[in-house]
């Protein structure tokens, strides 16, 4: 089965630096790469999202790369603000069009210091 | 988008009772739901995939009689944890899809 790996656990910023969280996969069948964002207390929420076709897909600050011969992807987020501090999940799911499971990465905690 | 709303936000119950969890689906109908656990620093556990009108899917390891997932209608998925212990206190999410999760559970069991 998949297996998705995510480094590092923990992530301290300066405002406005930026911030770069890597996740390998194993099951190179896996064709859908999200990014969660949840705040303490709360419920995941996807923040950017991409699929095998595409080597890189950008929303504002928010960046996430593909490299599906490595079988890695990474989030990248530029201009960090104290905002962005949460804990982030990178979720790989091998996409058929039913309803697959996701399969999560640990998780980084990020902290953005003014 | 979709939206999922989660019931209770909070719960703290006794040991031994039973706790009803709500998911609804508010603009869209599921026939799916996912229903995860998280412990404190940890990442989200898949505990059971709910199917409307049919039995729930477990994942290894979960307990079915403990864990009762329920799917009547194509908007509404319940999670019932029975005979609740303390080591059942955790945060507890269910999702639709991998877009619309909703909002937890914090469940403590005293």
């Amino acid at each position: 089965g998949e297996n998705v790996e995510q480094h590092p656990s923990t992530l301290s910023v300066q405002e406005g630096d930026s911030a770069v969280i890597k996740c390998t996969y194993s099951d190179s069948a896996s064709n859908y790469f999200p990014w969660y964002k949840q705040e303490l207390g709360k419920g995941p929420q996807l923040i950017i999202d991409i699929r095998s076709n595409v080597g890189e897909k950008k929303d504002q600050r928010i960046a996430v790369t593909l490299n599906k011969t490595a079988k890695h992807f990474s989030l990248h987020i530029t201009e960090t603000q104290p905002e962005d501090s949460a804990v982030y999940f990178c979720a790989a799911i091998r996409d058929s069009g039913g309803y697959n499971k996701l399969i999560f990465g640990a998780g980084t905690r990020l902290a953005v210091h003014p | 988008g979709a939206v999922v709303s989660q019931h209770p936000s909070r719960v703290i119950c006794k040991s031994g009772t039973s706790v009803k969890i709500e998911c609804r689906s508010l603009d869209f109908q599921a026939t799916t739901m996912f229903w995860y656990r998280q412990f404190p620093k940890q990442s989200l556990m898949l505990m059971a995939t709910s199917n409307e009108g049919s039995k729930a899917t477990y994942e290894q390891g979960v307990e079915k009689d403990k864990f009762l997932i329920n799917h009547a209608s194509l908007t509404l998925s319940t999670l019932t944890v029975t005979s609740a212990h303390p080591e059942d206190s955790s945060f507890y999410i269910c999702s639709s899809d991998r877009h619309a999760f909703g909002s937890g559970t914090r469940l403590t069991v005293v």
